[in-house]
């Protein structure tokens, strides 16, 4: 399969606990990107990645969320002091010109 | 005002008819816009996108651009029940990221 992989594709945690969720993108794609998908929502930019640049963070994202690419390869998020609030779907895409593929999502449950 | 808007519907229409979903988008200078479908449980699968310069026909989806009422449509004909999804519109304004519209939920019966 050479479509975008992301691990775990559920996550159950408690409140406060850390989680961090990692995202590999298609090989030969240079851009990618982290969203949030809430029920009844469309996707919500976090982040993205040129290589292993982060070039651009939303505003929305809190100091509780980290994202690294290191290498210009695999991508992780990482949620510390998960609150019950953070309950979504991650959804992680890469692109190496303008469309973007989404990878098929880690769905995150916080009790 | 959303930088994205899409009628949530439902929308439904019967299977063999055309089925026509509508965006708006809030930045004139936005310049490129996709169409994505997402089944229920499933991530958005990207179904085609079209530049600020014109339309798109790709099999039985159409995609428009109306520039100066700032909207986009997705046409798709001779619909099937297998087209029963959420269509998210998404915009991308010439930065780093896109946004999305909340999505129209469309049911083809059969």
């Amino acid at each position: 399969d050479t479509g975008v992989s992301q691990d775990p594709r559920h996550k159950i945690t408690k409140r406060g606990q850390n989680v961090t969720f990692r995202c590999d993108p298609i090989s030969e794609h240079n851009r990618l990107y982290w969203y949030r998908q809430t029920l009844g929502q469309g996707p919500e930019f976090l982040t993205y990645f040129q290589n292993e640049a982060q070039l651009e963070k939303s505003r929305l994202l809190s100091d509780r969320f980290s994202a690294e690419r290191p290498k210009g390869s695999f991508s992780t998020l990482e949620i510390q002091r998960t609150e019950q609030g953070d309950s979504a779907m991650y959804l992680c895409a890469s692109s190496s010109r303008i469309e973007q593929f989404f990878g098929p999502g880690t769905r995150l449950t916080v009790l | 005002q959303k930088e994205v808007e899409q009628n949530s519907g439902p929308l439904s229409v019967p299977e063999g008819a055309i089925a026509s979903l509508n965006c708006t988008y809030s930045d004139r200078g936005s310049q490129s816009f996709f169409w994505y479908r997402q089944y229920s449980g499933k991530s958005p699968e990207l179904i085609m996108f079209i530049y600020s310069n014109g339309d798109k026909e790709d099999g039985r989806f159409t995609a428009q651009l109306n520039k100066a009422s700032q909207y986009v449509s997705l046409l798709i004909r001779d619909s099937q029940p297998s087209d029963s999804a959420t269509y998210l519109c998404a915009v991308d304004r010439g930065g780093n990221q896109f946004y999305f519209g909340t999505g129209t939920s469309l049911t083809v019966i059969p």
